[in-house]
C-alpha cells in the first residue's frame, strides 16, 4: 500500500546515544518533514525537505540532523540523546504545500 | 502564544449524539484550513482541506466551516460512531511559499455506547 513508512515503532535510549529514525514514502512526493508531538501541544516541525538535496529546520532543530539523498528517504538522526527528547515523531510527505499531508504511524522514543 | 487554539481540550458523547469542535487562529496571511483525525497510536489523517473562498466542506458525516472574517472554524460530527474516538487537529498553513503549518494541539472526542 502507498504511504509514508517510518520504523522503528518504539525506541528507547540512554542518554548520549545517538540513533536514526527511518521515514520512505513511495508516492513520489517532493516534501517531507518531521515532527515531534508532545502532550498538550501541537505538532511541531523539525526539519523538512522540498526535495533531493535539499533541507531546512523548522522551528525546534536543536539536537537532530537530516539528509535527503534521494526522493523517497528522509532518515531523522539523534546526535546525542537527552531526557527532553522523549516525544513521539512522525515523519509527513505532500505533493505540494496546497495538498493534505500523508503521515506516517509514529516513532515513540524514550530516553532515559 | 499558539497561533491556533481548539476547544474544547476533551469531550465525551453518547453514540449517536452529534458534536461540535471549535478552532479560533491567528495566522495570517490565510492559505488554507485543514482538519485531521489522530487514532490512538497513529498519524494523523486528513479529513477536510478548505481555502478562503470555501464556507463548507463536508467528508461523510464530517462538516467543516470556516468564517476567514473572524478566523474562526468548526468541525461537526454528527451521529457519532464508536470509531469517532479520536483526536481532531486543527492546522492552518500560513499563505507563503514554504509547507509550514501551524497545528492546534487537538480535541479528544470519546464516544460511548
Amino acid at each position: 500500500n502507498a504511504g509514508v513508512t517510518q520504523t522503528p515503532k518504539f525506541q528507547v535510549l540512554k542518554t548520549g546515544q545517538s540513533m536514526t529514525l527511518q521515514c520512505a514514502q513511495d508516492m513520489n512526493h517532493e516534501y517531507m518533514s518531521w515532527y515531534r508531538q508532545d502532550p498538550g501541544m501541537g505538532l511541531r516541525l523539525i526539519h523538512y525537505s522540498v526535495g533531493a538535496g535539499i533541507t531546512d529546520q523548522g522551528e525546534v532543530p536543536n539536537g537532530y540532523n537530516v539528509s535527503r539523498s534521494t526522493t523517497e528517504d528522509f532518515p531523522l538522526r539523534l546526535l546525542s540523546a537527552a531526557p527532553s527528547q522523549t516525544s513521539v515523531y512522525f515523519c509527513a510527505s505532500s505533493y505540494s504545500s496546497d495538498y493534505g499531508y500523508t503521515f506516517g504511524s509514529g516513532t515513540r522514543l524514550t530516553v532515559v | 502564544k499558539n497561533q491556533v487554539e481548539q476547544s474544547p481540550q476533551s469531550l465525551i458523547i453518547l453514540e449517536g449524539k452529534n458534536c461540535t469542535l471549535q478552532c479560533n487562529y491567528t495566522v495570517s496571511p490565510f492559505s488554507n484550513l485543514r482538519w485531521y483525525k489522530q487514532d490512538t497510536g497513529r498519524g494523523p489523517v486528513s479529513l477536510t482541506i478548505m481555502t478562503f473562498s470555501e464556507n463548507t466542506k463536508s467528508n461523510g458525516r464530517y462538516t467543516a466551516t470556516l468564517d476567514a472574517d473572524t478566523k474562526q472554524s468548526s468541525l461537526h460530527i454528527t451521529a457519532s460512531q464508536l470509531s469517532d474516538s479520536a483526536s481532531y487537529i486543527c492546522v492552518v498553513h500560513k499563505r507563503s511559499n514554504d509547507y509550514k503549518l501551524s497545528f492546534g494541539a487537538g480535541t479528544t472526542v470519546t464516544v460511548r455506547a
